[in-house]
């Protein structure tokens, strides 16, 4: 059974922080790793998407993918209230037809 | 808007009602997705079509029936419907071979 583990949260930080999001993902064999973000009662969106070790950076997000500890991060700096919502983690295992599994996310709240 | 639609977005349905779920992509993608979004879960794969031939069906009990008629729609017919199939349900397409997933607004569902 291939999971993907993120703590559900809630992540709390203060507005101006760095938020820091968790993944970690049990097949070695993954391929692809991606971010989505789903606001309450919406769809998920997708933010990120990182294919090797090292970090990605796309303004305020940064993700950071480490294959030998099976470990994908998210960053985001100079969080903002509007920011607040659920970080989906997802792999895509298959590296071809596009097979994501999900983590179950983790709620962050970026405070005033 | 995503380029991916969804209706209803909202749907009350009884056990005994037929129902189904409609999704249309205008961004050219090749492979469409059913997801079940349920509360404190993981969001659960449901099938996938590849050039609107059907690749994937992950153990979804035969109430839930999926058509694709063509690479830019994706039905998913249902009958006879349990308590407990109430989430949302979410459609989504990619590039062939990619892995970024583009969501739909999804389809509210209750079983009443």
């Amino acid at each position: 059974q291939k999971e993907v583990e993120q703590n559900s949260g809630p992540l709390s930080v203060p507005e101006g922080a760095i938020a820091s999001l968790n993944c970690t993902y049990s097949d070695r064999g993954s391929q692809s790793f991606f971010w989505y973000r789903q606001y309450s009662g919406k769809s998920p969106e997708l933010i990120m998407s990182i294919y090797s070790n090292g970090d990605k950076e796309d303004g305020r997000f940064t993700a950071q993918l480490n294959k030998a500890s099976q470990y994908v991060s998210l960053l985001i700096r100079d969080s903002q209230p509007s920011d607040s919502a659920t970080y989906l983690c997802a792999v895509d295992y298959t590296g071809t037809a596009s097979k994501l599994t999900f983590g179950t996310g983790t709620r962050l709240q970026v405070t005033l | 808007e995503t380029g991916v639609t969804q209706t209803p977005r909202h749907l009350v349905m009884g056990m005994t009602n037929k129902k189904s779920l409609k999704c249309e992509q205008h961004l050219g993608h090749n492979a469409m997705y059913w997801y079940k979004q349920s509360a404190k879960k993981p969001l659960e794969l449901m099938f996938v079509y590849n050039f609107k031939e059907q690749t994937e069906n992950n153990s979804v009990p035969s109430r839930f029936s999926p058509e694709c008629p063509n690479s830019s729609h994706l039905f998913l017919h249902l009958h006879t419907l349990q308590p407990e199939d109430s989430a949302l349900y979410l459609c989504a397409s990619s590039p062939q071979g990619g892995g970024k997933a583009f969501f739909g607004q999804g389809t509210r569902l209750t079983v009443v």
